[in-house]
């Protein structure tokens, strides 16, 4: 069965810290990998998507890295604001219309 | 700008009613999906459909049903409302193609059956 598996389930961080996400997934065949970040009564937004070649992909303070090999990913936030504050979603793609999300990790910027 | 839009943000519904879920993109997108996020679980799909009048049945179809009558617009329909359904339902709609294509999601519809 394909599975997401993120930690921690949730961080507390202060305004200006950096810190890391970490994602393992067993989903087979392999696609690409999105990071998705979902603010309190919204829906999800992409932040970064990853295929089976690239191996780290930017977006502002956002960085996320793949390591194919192993089936893991992370995404870390530098410099955290205040805006940060939201739920992390993994997204793992097979070679069909399915999706694996993961359950999320909840980040909480504290000023 | 994209946009996936649900009929309503929060719901509340009585056990044993018939709920009707809206979902209207924008975008001429071909797959449409809905799912249901519950703490620790993660989204979970529970239909998708690929083309007008086509769907198939996700990990957890059981109790739902949906409706693509045009292409634009997809429709999650509870049959009988129970406590068990009470979840946030985010519906999400992307293109065909390599799945390596972007699924946008709408704002989420909240859903209490009392």
């Amino acid at each position: 069965k394909n599975q997401v598996e993120q930690s921690p389930q949730s961080l507390i961080i202060l305004e200006g810290k950096n810190c890391t996400l970490q994602c393992n997934y067993t989903v087979s065949p392999f696609s690409n990998l999105r990071w998705y970040k979902q603010d309190t009564g919204r829906g999800p937004v992409s932040l970064t998507i990853m295929t089976f070649s690239e191996n780290t992909k930017s977006n502002g303070r956002y960085t996320a890295t793949l390591d194919a090999d192993t089936k893991q990913s992370s995404l870390h936030i530098t410099a955290s604001q205040l805006s940060d504050s939201a739920s992390y979603i993994c997204v793992v793609s097979a070679d069909d219309y399915k999706l694996s999300f993961g359950a999320g990790t909840t980040v909480t910027v504290r000023a | 700008d994209v946009k996936v839009t649900q009929s309503s943000r929060y719901l509340v519904k009585r056990t044993g009613e018939k709920v009707f879920l809206e979902c209207v993109q924008d975008m001429d997108h071909e797959n449409m999906f809905w799912y249901r996020q519950d703490p620790g679980l993660g989204l979970r799909l529970i239909y998708f459909s690929y083309d007008v009048k086509m769907k198939e049945k996700g990990d957890i179809p059981e109790g739902y049903s949906v409706s693509r009558e045009k292409k634009e617009r997809f429709s999650l329909i509870l049959e009988s409302a129970s406590t068990n359904q009470t979840s946030m339902y985010l519906c999400a709609s992307s293109t065909q193609g390599p799945t390596n294509t972007e699924a946008f999601f709408g704002q989420g519809t909240r859903l209490t059956v009392v």
